[in-house]
């Protein structure tokens, strides 16, 4: 009954190929947002999304890009992977200020 | 712009108080929130205070003072299953709900 879920869960690649990270809601929630989460850092803001083709970027937006077509979907694109690149992602969703936001799973990304 | 501190780690024993302090500086403030997050799993919504004071909901509680730019999350009669990492997170002026969040406290809880 997750109304949030994140594919794959997993995934390990190679420096220098492209990586999608897809994110998928059914809560029909406004805003998305990609977050990475590394030892010492906590969770920092990638890319969020407040609708339809309506993205804007965070504070670690470099060698990263979004898309959102459909209200379900938010993807994660790194056009071309770095080892800096390897950490774990999480997805979130919110409808309103003042409201938590829901996360997903996690992507566990490695890059070698 | 916005940077948040709060301890790395704590320590504590079942059946204990512990508080978990957060400063922030940021410009338009809106509120603060804290999620809990167990090893190898995602973050949850523990809770937000958009007004100084106290919130309490069950053995968690959370507190604001905005003139002091100053939280904390008070966990009382703590239990094994307390043991996570708790993060404090600022949402701020400039619309869509974005949070920053600190760098966490790793709370361990003993017998």
């Amino acid at each position: 009954d997750a109304g949030i879920t994140q594919s794959p869960r997993h995934k390990v690649t190679e420096t220098g190929t492209p990586v999608t990270l897809r994110c998928h809601q059914t809560e029909n929630h406004r805003y998305m947002y990609w977050y990475r989460q590394d030892p010492g850092h906590g969770l920092r803001l990638i890319h969020y999304s407040y609708g339809v083709k309506d993205t804007d970027k965070g504070e670690v937006s470099d060698g990263y890009s979004v898309s959102r077509s459909k209200t379900e979907d938010f993807l994660l694109t790194l056009e071309s992977a770095t080892s800096s690149q390897t950490s774990v992602y999480f997805c979130a969703i919110s409808e309103s200020g003042g409201d938590g936001y829901t996360f997903g799973s996690g992507t566990r990304l490695t890059v070698v | 712009g916005q940077s948040l501190e709060q301890p790395s780690e704590v320590t504590a024993v079942e059946g204990a108080i512990v508080q978990i302090n957060c400063t922030y500086q940021t410009s338009g403030f809106y509120g603060l929130s804290w999620y809990q997050q167990h090893d190898g799993g995602a973050p949850t919504f523990l809770s937000y205070n958009a007004l100084d004071g106290l919130e309490e909901t069950g053995r968690f509680s959370s507190f604001l003072s905005r003139s002091d730019s100053y939280g904390y999350l008070l966990l009382q009669e703590l239990q094994m299953k307390d043991s996570a990492s708790y993060f404090c997170a600022v949402r701020f002026s400039g619309g869509y709900n974005k949070l920053i969040f600190g760098a966490g406290t790793r709370l361990a809880v003993h017998p």
